[in-house]
């Protein structure tokens, strides 16, 4: 099972941000927040990740809350192109396997 | 650029036949995965193989069985298909020599659909 929980689905409007939520309240020391996207008709796209510290990437931004139960990913200038299903995943730093879950779809609207 | 490539986007088989899925990574890596996507399901891991010839299960691996022969093919195999094997069927791979990374490259996506 997910140890995640994301909304299922969220609106936001072309250029502005887009801040998505993640709540991974059972979070254990040595476990890792990853983001994936998965745009329609394609496998899914690593996005970020982090552990404790806040990060940035060329793609977004991950905020991760000090207690680490919660995280949320920004899309800093929301286009059309980042409507998508995201996946917050939690794992253990270099883990084979991630548990995917239902994650939230995005719709950035003009 | 790296690729994560699958035999076929779409296929149609009939219940009973053995089905084969396709696997290539031209990135020359050790871990290559099997899921399959539902809608309101998500994705779920059915087999992965961290090395050549080597093996282990997903969370759904019933139904299901896979082969690594070779360290950039990974295939999933249907014994016998049955309608409930309709779904999405994703690879993916990654290395852990990456470390901490964790990042898993996707194959584009097989639409199999039992009949």
């Amino acid at each position: 099972d997910a140890k995640t929980t994301q909304p299922p689905s969220m609106d936001c409007a072309e250029g502005r941000a887009a801040n998505l939520p993640c709540n991974h309240s059972t979070i254990s020391g040595n476990e890792y927040v990853y983001w994936y996207r998965q745009i329609h008709s394609q496998g899914p796209q690593y996005i970020i990740h982090g552990l404790k510290n806040n990060e940035t990437n060329e793609m977004a931004s991950l905020i991760i809350t000090e207690d680490r139960k919660s995280s949320t990913l920004i899309l800093p200038h929301a286009t059309l192109r980042d409507t998508a299903v995201y996946y917050c995943i939690v794992a253990q730093g270099g883990s084979e396997k991630l548990v995917f879950g239902k994650g939230t779809k995005l719709t950035v609207n003009p | 650029d790296v690729k994560v490539t699958q035999s076929s986007r779409y296929l149609v088989k009939r219940t009973g036949e053995k089905v084969f899925l396709e696997c290539v990574q031209d990135m020359d890596h050790e871990n290559m995965f099997w899921y399959r996507q539902d809608p309101g399901l998500g994705l779920r891991l059915i087999y992965f193989s961290y090395d050549v010839k080597m093996k282990e299960k997903g969370d759904i691996p019933e139904g299901y069985s896979v082969s690594r022969e070779k360290k950039e093919r990974f295939s999933l195999i249907l014994e016998s298909a049955s309608t409930n094997q309709t779904s999405m069927y994703l690879c993916a791979s990654s290395s852990p020599g990456t470390g901490l990374y964790n990042e898993q490259f996707f194959g584009p996506g097989t639409r199999l659909t039992v009949l």
